[in-house]
């Protein structure tokens, strides 16, 4: 099955710097990517994907970046706010209608002000 | 509004009673998922079904157990609760196919918090 590893587990920026986050995959069938962000409390919620016949992704301060060969794809956020303090969830899956979603295992953003 | 409910939010009970808790979805998906989720940590999948009377088991052990009678409703029970089961557990739906050239992402519940002393 799919195994997806996620690093770092926590990460910490000063307000205004970019934060990235790493993710790698094993299954090359793969081809759908998203992230989710999960504030404390609250529930998680999609911030972008992107799927595999695309390279790069950007919504404002936020861009997915996905290399197919290298089986691996990245969170890139920019110009950091304190608001953007969560967890961050990467996920892999495959098309076909009985596949699941793998997640990695999450990194704890905290940006300073 | 279409969304996905969770009750109850909170629950404190104790060692050995039975309990069930409550997930249902207006989106019209076929998919719904059960995560246990410690505060802050990674996402455990414990049970998922494909549509009305499929159910499968997740990458995590559980003790408890699901149904599927109608397509917006996927109940968790626990039959005897025990301390090592206070967790959130976290309901979740999603379409089946990915490309239908529509939204896939999985809608997360506000999940329930489970205390058993």
């Amino acid at each position: 099955g799919e195994n997806v590893e996620q690093h770092p587990s926590t990460l910490s920026v000063q307000e205004g710097d970019s934060a990235v986050i790493k993710c790698t995959y094993s299954d090359s069938a793969s081809n759908y990517f998203p992230w989710y962000k999960q504030e404390l409390g609250k529930r998680p919620q999609l911030i972008i994907d992107i799927r595999s016949n695309v390279g790069e992704k950007k919504d404002q301060r936020i861009a997915v970046t996905l290399n197919k060969t290298a089986k691996h794809f990245s969170l890139h956020i920019t110009e950091t706010q304190p608001e953007d303090s969560a967890v961050y969830f990467c996920a892999a899956r495959r098309s076909g209608g009985y596949q699941k979603v793998t997640f990695g295992i999450g990194t704890k953003l905290q940006v300073i002000p | 509004e279409a969304d996905i409910y969770q009750t109850p939010r909170y629950l404190v009970i104790g060692t050995g009673k039975k309990i069930t808790l409550e997930c249902s979805q207006t989106m019209g998906h076929d998919k719904m998922y059960w995560y246990q989720q410690d505060p802050g940590m990674e996402l455990h999948l414990i049970h998922y079904s494909y549509g009305v009377n499929s159910t499968e088991k997740g990458d995590l052990s559980s003790e408890s157990t699901v149904s599927r009678i109608r397509t917006e409703h996927f109940p968790l029970t626990l039959e005897s609760a025990r301390p090592s089961h206070t967790s959130q557990y976290l309901c979740a739906s999603s379409e089946m196919f990915l490309d239908r050239g529509i939204p896939y992402e999985q809608y997360f519940g506000p999940g329930t918090r489970l205390t058993v002393t």
